[in-house]
């Protein structure tokens, strides 16, 4: 099987602006979570979606959102990008309780 | 409230040294689960071992070991014999199914094994 895919893998934008990320999970994985990695505050966890509905929701704004497809497949949106936002984003999807990472998206805020 | 701590920020060993990492964890709930990830410098986290809390067993796997002990609340890691491949940060991470079934993280152990 295929792993976990993310595009784009590098992304710079500007204050201010808006940006998606994509994730493909395993086929067949119908979770699939988000976690924002930085130095400072490590791995956190975004949010997860399960059959298209989210199950889970850490602690960060409204600023951030996502949605899961039919085909399982999510997306995560921030708005109003701030400087601390500049992060690697993972997504994993799982199967029970094995979870399995995709490359990340490194996004970085100017 | 769920805590993972890795108290050890960053080891350095030589190479064919063993090496433990320690995890720490905290949760209310008695199922839970503990796993142990491992991001190499490339960025992507590799699953390594997942355990849950009626299983005290320890558990083996070639040079990779784990120890779990709900009397200390520890789930820790010893690499037998480390190689520079084995350079990596390794995270330790807890989920309580009965509750909110989130997997979180602690900060992360960064080891490096030195040729």
């Amino acid at each position: 099987k295929a792993g976990v895919t993310q595009t784009p893998r590098y992304l710079i934008k500007t204050r201010g602006q808006q940006v998606t990320l994509s994730c493909s999970p395993i086929s067949g994985h119908r979770s699939v979570s988000w976690y924002q990695q930085t130095p400072g505050q490590g791995l956190q966890f975004l949010f997860e979606y399960f059959s298209e509905t989210q199950r889970n929701k850490g602690n960060f704004p409204g600023r951030f959102s996502g949605r899961q497809f039919s085909n399982s497949r999510s997306e995560m949106n921030v708005s109003t990008l701030e400087l601390g936002d500049s992060a690697l984003y993972l997504c994993a999807s799982r199967e029970d309780y094995e979870q399995y990472f995709g490359p990340g998206t490194r996004l970085t805020v100017t | 409230a769920q805590k993972v701590t890795q108290a050890q920020t960053e080891i350095s060993v030589v190479e064919k040294e063993d090496v433990t990492l320690d995890c720490v964890y905290e949760t209310r709930d008695t199922t839970y689960y503990l796993f142990w990830y491992k991001q190499p410098p490339s960025g992507e986290l590799v699953f390594l071992i997942r355990r849950n809390s009626f299983d005290e067993q320890n558990e083996i796997s070639g040079r990779y070991s784990w120890n779990f002990q709900k009397s200390t609340s520890s789930f820790n890691f010893t690499i037998t014999a480390s190689q520079v491949v084995d350079s990596a940060v390794y995270f330790c991470a807890l989920s309580e199914p009965n509750r909110d079934d989130k997997i979180i993280f602690g900060k992360g152990t960064r080891l490096h094994i030195l040729p």
